[in-house]
């Protein structure tokens, strides 16, 4: 079956550090996939998103290469913001379906 | 602007109630969602609903119902057959097309008195 698989949070950085938040995948077809944030008492909201294999994503300093070898689509920022603060989920598309499943979430925290 | 509303922002429930929560969007889109958000958990999809007068269960659709009689409105009440409905829950849609991009609402939490 359709499944992601993050690292388990929560994260803890001091600012101007390196990020990087792993996601694995399972899936039938060819996913699309993607990485949303939610910060703290909001929806969630779409940061980058990858349909097919070797496209990068990115978007305001994160990015993510959908890499179909390892099934993998991991997030990195070269140097984290205290605003970073949030909790980011990774998720896919299955080819065959339009419903998104979804990771369980990684906190990250950013400590100035 | 366009985007979804939902509300109440808070909301609490007595035993044996029923509570709906709304859920608005201004973005022309087909296809809306519920979820429900629990710590650790992740997202539960509850229902969906891809276009008007039909919709569909997903992985936790019991305790719950949902209506679509317009396109821009999608309520999900919580029954009282729903023991614990204690969660922040998560209203969004998409288009149709072929990147289903969800956009989300702000949420509403709901807690049990």
């Amino acid at each position: 079956g359709n499944s992601v698989t993050q690292m388990e949070g929560p994260v803890t950085l001091s600012e101007e550090a390196f990020l990087t938040i792993n996601c694995t995948y399972t899936a039938t077809g060819y996913p699309s996939l993607f990485w949303y944030v939610q910060y703290p008492g909001e929806g969630l909201q779409l940061l980058l998103k990858a349909t097919k294999a070797d496209d990068k994503g990115s978007n305001k300093g994160f990015e993510a290469t959908y890499r179909k070898e390892t099934t993998s689509f991991h997030l990195e920022k070269g140097s984290v913001q205290v605003s970073d603060s949030a909790v980011y989920f990774c998720a896919l598309m299955p080819g065959n379906n339009r419903k998104l499943i979804w990771g369980l979430g990684t906190s990250l925290a950013v400590n100035p | 602007d366009g985007g979804i509303t939902q509300s109440p922002k808070y909301l609490f429930r007595k035993e044996g109630q029923n509570v709906t929560l709304s859920c608005e969007q201004n973005l022309n889109h087909d296809a809306m969602y519920w979820y429900r958000q629990d710590p650790g958990q992740g997202l539960r999809l509850i229902y969906y609903s891809q276009i008007v007068n039909d919709f569909q269960k997903g992985d936790i659709a019991e305790g719950y119902s949902v209506s679509r009689e317009k396109k821009e409105s999608f309520p999900l009440t919580v029954t009282s057959a729903q023991k614990n409905p204690t969660a922040f829950y998560l209203c969004a849609s998409s288009l149709q097309g072929a990147e289903n991009i969800q956009y989300f609402g702000a949420g509403t939490r709901l807690s049990v008195l």
